[in-house]
């Protein structure tokens, strides 16, 4: 068990519709980021915040969109779902922003876009 | 471009048949190479940092190393359990702090 908690496990959804999936970090740790990972794919970035802000972004789409509350832990917010949407969503958490540290990853959430 | 490729795609041994699983990483700085198992459906659990040529890390039948270019992950023994696919993932100077990860290597241990 890493510490880092995702809900919910599993997602099943229409095309054009919304869904939010939450992340809460290992305690003590300021930086989240956000995967997809489609099938038989390898891990892709999304974004990561830190301690609040927006920290860097990646191959994140404009219909996806995520913050990072007071408390810590982080929402993706996921709209206009398309059938391509349909993957594993990982959240990981690092103490910081230090290049060295290691991320730890949750249990991800299988989204099924229908 | 930072680049990280991992050979082969897929291995298949038998139980106690040791093998070497290879990270080829291009980057400019490195800050750290990090190795992942990730079971099916499953998130990637930490296995290892290696932060600089000559190092080496062990962790039960699992061992790590790093030259200026590549990593292996050396596999002593194996069991059924130790199936799974493995992640290496680097991060450099230039890449604002995000890992770049390979495409994994599936491993099959039979018993």
């Amino acid at each position: 068990d890493s510490g880092v908690t995702q809900t919910p496990k599993h997602l099943i959804t229409a095309t054009g519709q919304r869904v939010t999936l939450r992340c809460s970090p290992r305690s003590g740790d300021l930086s989240v980021y956000w995967y997809q990972q489609s099938l038989d794919q390898g891990l892709q970035f999304l974004i990561q915040y830190y301690n609040g802000e927006e920290r860097a972004k990646g191959n994140i789409l404009e219909r996806f969109s995520a913050q990072q509350f007071p408390d810590l832990h982080s929402e993706l917010n996921l709209s206009s779902l398309e059938l391509g949407d349909s993957a594993l969503y990982f959240c990981a958490s690092s103490v910081g922003v230090v290049a060295q540290e290691t991320q730890y990853f949750g249990p991800g959430t299988r989204l099924l876009v229908l | 471009e930072d680049q990280v490729t991992q050979s082969p795609e897929a291995l298949r041994l038998q139980e106690g048949e040791s093998s070497s699983l290879n990270c080829s990483y291009t980057v400019s700085g490195l800050r750290g190479l990090f190795w992942y198992r990730q079971d099916p459906g499953k998130g990637p659990e930490f296995l290892f940092t290696l932060y600089s040529a000559g190092e080496e890390k062990e962790k039960e039948r699992l061992k790590a190393t790093l030259t200026k270019k590549e990593s292996f992950l050396h596999i002593t023994a194996p069991k059924p359990e130790d199936s799974a696919t493995y992640l290496c993932a680097v991060r450099g100077e230039d890449s604002n702090y995000q890992l770049i990860w390979g495409a994994g290597t599936k491993l099959i241990i039979k018993p």
